[in-house]
């Protein structure tokens, strides 16, 4: 089945720091991801969807100058945290849906980076 | 907005025993999506429901999705602990999914 991977998986920080965060499809091209967020036991809240090759569509209160997302290619999105605070500790997981026929009504999810800010 | 509601969002069953939980949505969609969630991790996908009526089964899980009743239940037979974790269903928006809160299954002995 179709894998997403992200890197890193755990990332600790200072605060005023930026962090970055890889997403790859690695067995199919992806045309959008998505980055969601989950805090501790809450349910998963949609941050964006990004488009391979145009800029990404930022959800309704997400600062889009705090959280940078570039899609550079079909296989692969970043989510740039920008002078991270304490605030921004979280559970960022993303989300590629599939190009091909196969794959395109499925989402698949990578592995999730937790991020801590001290 | 589309709403997205499950029910229960906390369920403690004992094993062997049976128990439905609810997944209903406010807006037109042809397309709803079951995930587990073990502590820690990431999304498992469970179910994707594209039609009204689809039906699917997998082990002691059994999803069944009517979209006219904007309706998805999630059946659990026969409970094991194995199948403690969070499930959440997921309504497709065209693009993205949203997500309903989420039931925390405890199965006990």
């Amino acid at each position: 089945g179709a894998v997403v991977s992200q890197h890193p998986s755990r990332v600790i920080c200072k605060s005023g720091t930026s962090v970055k965060i890889e997403c790859r499809s690695l067995d199919f091209q992806a045309t959008t991801m998505f980055w969601y967020r989950q805090f501790p036991k809450k349910s998963l809240m949609l941050m964006a969807t990004s488009n391979e090759g145009s800029k990404a569509t930022y959800e309704q209160g997400v600062e889009k100058d705090k959280f940078l997302i570039n899609h550079a290619s079909l296989t692969l999105s970043t989510l740039t945290v920008t002078s991270a605070h304490p605030e921004d500790s979280s559970f960022y997981i993303c989300s590629a849906r599939g190009h091909s026929r196969g794959t395109s009504y499925t989402q698949y999810f990578g592995p999730g980076t937790r991020l801590t800010v001290l | 907005e589309l709403k997205v509601e499950q029910n229960p969002l906390f369920l403690s069953m004992q094993e062997g025993k049976n128990y439905t939980i609810y997944c209903n949505y406010s807006t037109t969609s042809d397309r709803l999506y079951w995930y587990r969630q073990d502590p820690g991790k990431s999304l498992e996908s469970l179910f994707v429901l594209l039609s009204n009526g689809a039906v699917k089964q997998e082990g002691r899980l059994m999803a069944s999705l009517d979209t006219k009743a904007r309706l998805s239940t999630l059946h659990i037979t026969a409970a094991v602990h194995d199948l403690s974790a969070t499930y959440f269903c997921a309504v497709d928006m065209g693009y993205a999914l949203n997500f309903g809160k989420g039931t925390s299954l405890l199965v006990t002995p």
